[in-house]
């Protein structure tokens, strides 16, 4: 079974620096995908930036960066220009890329609590 | 507005009440998910619907029952919890059924069941 760590509980950073959150996961699939999603108090959880693991070119979506290695099975996300708004939980996600399998079948890790600094 | 609408945003109930949350989506999504986030605990997949029929159920106790009526609304009928049911339950729809291209997320329902 497919599985996602996230080692960071808490992160802090500076505004307008840069912060990079960790994610592994473990599958021994070789098609996938892999999500970031943000979380703020608002409760709504928001797609932050999409990889498809056949894909070499790490994804990005303005100020948000991902340092995707499949053959260490690493999915970090970097903030950059780290705004009071990024502040918010960030979940890793995994899901099959094997249709057919188990549908809508997100695996989440269990988050990291961002908070940044004025 | 998100897109995807949930009803009530927080709910106290009984052990021996029954009631009902509600999702509704006006994007013309395919698929339609249920999760469940407790404190400290990944989110569990619950319920998926594509194109409103249920085709899994992650082994989820029987006092929850989903119904989707059509591709727009989605309910998650709710009797004789326990106390440990208490979370957030996220409401997500999809634009393909594999949920491929990310999921657009609801702001949930808060419910204590005391």
């Amino acid at each position: 079974a497919q599985t996602v760590t996230q080692s960071q509980p808490e992160m802090s950073v500076q505004e307008a620096e840069t912060v990079t959150l960790s994610c592994t996961y473990d599958t021994s699939e070789s098609d996938y995908y892999l999500f970031w999603y943000k979380q703020p108090p608002s409760r709504q959880m928001i797609l932050v930036i999409r990889q498809e693991a056949y894909k070499q070119q790490n994804a990005t979506e303005n100020r948000f960066s991902v340092n995707f290695q499949k053959a260490a099975k690493s999915f970090s996300l970097k903030i950059s220009d780290s705004q009071l708004g990024d502040a918010a939980m960030y979940f890793c996600a995994y899901r099959s890329a094997v249709n057919g399998g188990s549908q809508g079948n997100l695996i989440f890790g269990k988050g990291t609590k961002l908070s940044v600094k004025p | 507005e998100t897109g995807v609408t949930q009803t009530p945003r927080h709910l106290v109930m009984g052990m021996t009440n029954k009631k009902s949350l509600k999702c509704e989506q006006h994007l013309g999504h395919n698929a339609m998910y249920w999760y469940k986030q407790s404190a400290k605990k990944p989110l569990e997949l619950m319920f998926v619907y594509s194109l409103e029929e249920r085709v899994e159920n992650n082994s989820v106790p029987s006092r929850f029952s989903p119904e989707c009526p059509n591709s727009s609304h989605l309910f998650l009928h709710l009797h004789t919890l326990q106390p440990e049911d208490s979370a957030l339950y996220l409401c997500a729809s999809s634009q393909d059924w594999w949920g491929n291209y990310g999921y657009t997320f609801g702001s949930g329902t808060r419910l204590t069941v005391v």
